[in-house]
């Protein structure tokens, strides 16, 4: 199995702000990484694949950077809106989510 | 525009087998380069993927749930299946159905493809409890 390990497991931060959170693979995925918000009570939602495309519709705030092991998922500009937990997922080998990283507004 | 839905008890006593539907709206399930999922998500806990079933009926299982999961294809190709037999307090989730798909990434010249889960149902709640 791979492990998916996301980092930090929470962060909190102002409207407008500028945030980035970390994802890392136990071994190479090449660029096999995807992200995902999910809000309570609603279906998850795919913001970025193949480590760094943005899926259509998703805001261009949204940004996805790395490959191999290390990955970064930042918002630029922080809204109200984007509230929720954010998980990666690898689809290198049988698709693993990481515990995901839980965004509060402050 | 494709859509998920859902569907099945919301209630199962322990040692029964959990049995879940998915409908699909809006596209076909066996046209295109998708495949099927089903994920789920535990109180308190992260998105953990059960399984998936390819047009053809082929299936993955998590290793760590196979031995207790079954999914499979309905004959009207508009709907697929869970079934998690021997259930405990541990298979208490929110369970959702996804669809798979191979999106382009254009790099260096060329197109790559890459898996993704691009449409997701809003979830059901399912609760093992005597």
């Amino acid at each position: 199995d791979i492990q998916m390990t996301q980092s930090p497991s929470s962060l909190s931060a102002s409207v407008g702000d500028s945030v980035t959170m970390t994802c890392r693979a136990s071994q190479s995925i090449s660029r096999h990484l995807n992200w995902y918000q999910h809000k309570i009570g609603k279906a998850p939602k795919l913001l970025i694949y193949a480590a760094s495309s943005l899926q259509t519709g998703v805001p261009s705030r949204f940004s996805g950077g790395g490959s191999g092991t290390d990955f970064t998922l930042t918002i630029n500009s922080l809204q109200p809106e984007d509230v929720g937990t954010y998980y990666c997922q690898q689809t290198y080998s049988s698709p693993d989510f990481g515990l995901g990283t839980k965004v509060e507004i402050k | 525009q494709v859509q998920l839905q859902e569907s099945g008890p919301g209630l199962v006593k322990p040692s029964q087998t959990l049995s879940l539907t998915c409908t699909v709206s809006g596209a076909s399930m066996s046209g295109g380069p998708y495949y099927w999922n089903w994920i789920r998500l535990p109180a308190g806990k992260g998105l953990e993927w059960i399984g998936r079933i390819y047009p053809n009926g082929s299936t993955n299982y998590n290793p760590s749930l196979k031995s207790r999961v079954t999914i499979s294809l309905d004959t009207s190709e508009i709907q697929f299946s869970l079934k998690v037999s021997s259930v405990t307090a541990a298979d208490t989730a929110v369970y959702f159905c996804a669809r798979g798909s191979s999106l382009s990434s254009y790099s260096g010249g060329w197109y790559y493809y890459y898996y993704a889960m691009d449409v997701w149902g809003q979830g059901t709640t399912v609760t093992v409890s005597s």
